[in-house]
């Protein structure tokens, strides 16, 4: 079974500041893997998709890697701001049949960037 | 107006009462899904369908089931409600390849006491 692991589960950095946000898997069979932002009291944003051919995938500050073979990825922000503050959850598609084959996700990385 | 509409966002209800939580949603999307989310933990899979004919179990469908009225309304409903399904209810859609990221609503939060 897919289990997708997020270090470290809260992070609090001064604003400004370069931050990497890591995910594992134990499965290296995926079809991608995803980054969503969650703010309090909101549901689930994408902010990076993997397909499991690429290396990463980058959006404005944003920069998702991809190693299936050592099953990690990481999220790079640059210059961190006061509104990056979130809870970052990473999600892998596994390469597998029915239930399975479906979304599996990490407990995530809360993160707080103080002014 | 959001894509994905959850109804109700916040409910407080006893111990072997039947909820309904509803999901609407105006992406024209084929694929929906329930998920759960408890303190600590990643959001699991309660169930999802991939059409209005199909419906599967996820993860941790055990104490609840679901109906699919429609391509957009898809319904998740606790027969008899135990303290232990409080948690964060979410629906998600996605497109028809389920390779694009889905979409979630905004969450129902869900306290049975």
């Amino acid at each position: 079974k897919q289990e997708v692991t997020q270090i470290p589960a809260a992070l609090s950095v001064p604003e400004g500041e370069n931050l990497v946000l890591n995910c594992s898997f134990t499965d290296s069979a995926i079809y991608n893997l995803q980054w969503f932002r969650q703010d309090p009291g909101k549901g689930l944003t994408s902010l990076l998709l993997i397909q499991s051919s690429q290396r990463e995938q980058t959006s404005g500050r944003l920069n998702a890697s991809l190693d299936k073979s050592s099953g990690r990825s990481t999220l790079y922000i640059a210059a961190s701001q006061p509104g990056d503050s979130a809870t970052y959850l990473c999600a892998v598609k596994p390469i597998s049949s029915g239930s399975a084959r479906q979304l599996t996700f990490g407990s995530g990385t809360q993160l707080t960037v103080l002014p | 107006d959001a894509d994905v509409t959850q109804t109700p966002r916040n409910r407080i209800t006893k111990t072997g009462k039947r909820i309904m939580l509803e999901c609407s949603q105006t992406k024209g999307h084929d694929r929906m899904y329930w998920y759960r989310q408890d303190p600590g933990l990643g959001l699991r899979l309660i169930y999802y369908s991939f059409d209005v004919k199909d419906i599967n179990k996820g993860e941790i469908s055990d104490g609840y089931s679901v109906s699919r009225q429609a391509q957009a309304k898809f319904s998740l409903s606790l027969e008899s409600a135990i303290p232990n399904q409080t948690a964060l209810y979410f629906c998600a859609t996605s497109d028809l390849t389920g390779t694009q990221p889905q979409h979630f609503g905004d969450g129902t939060r869900l306290s049975i006491l």
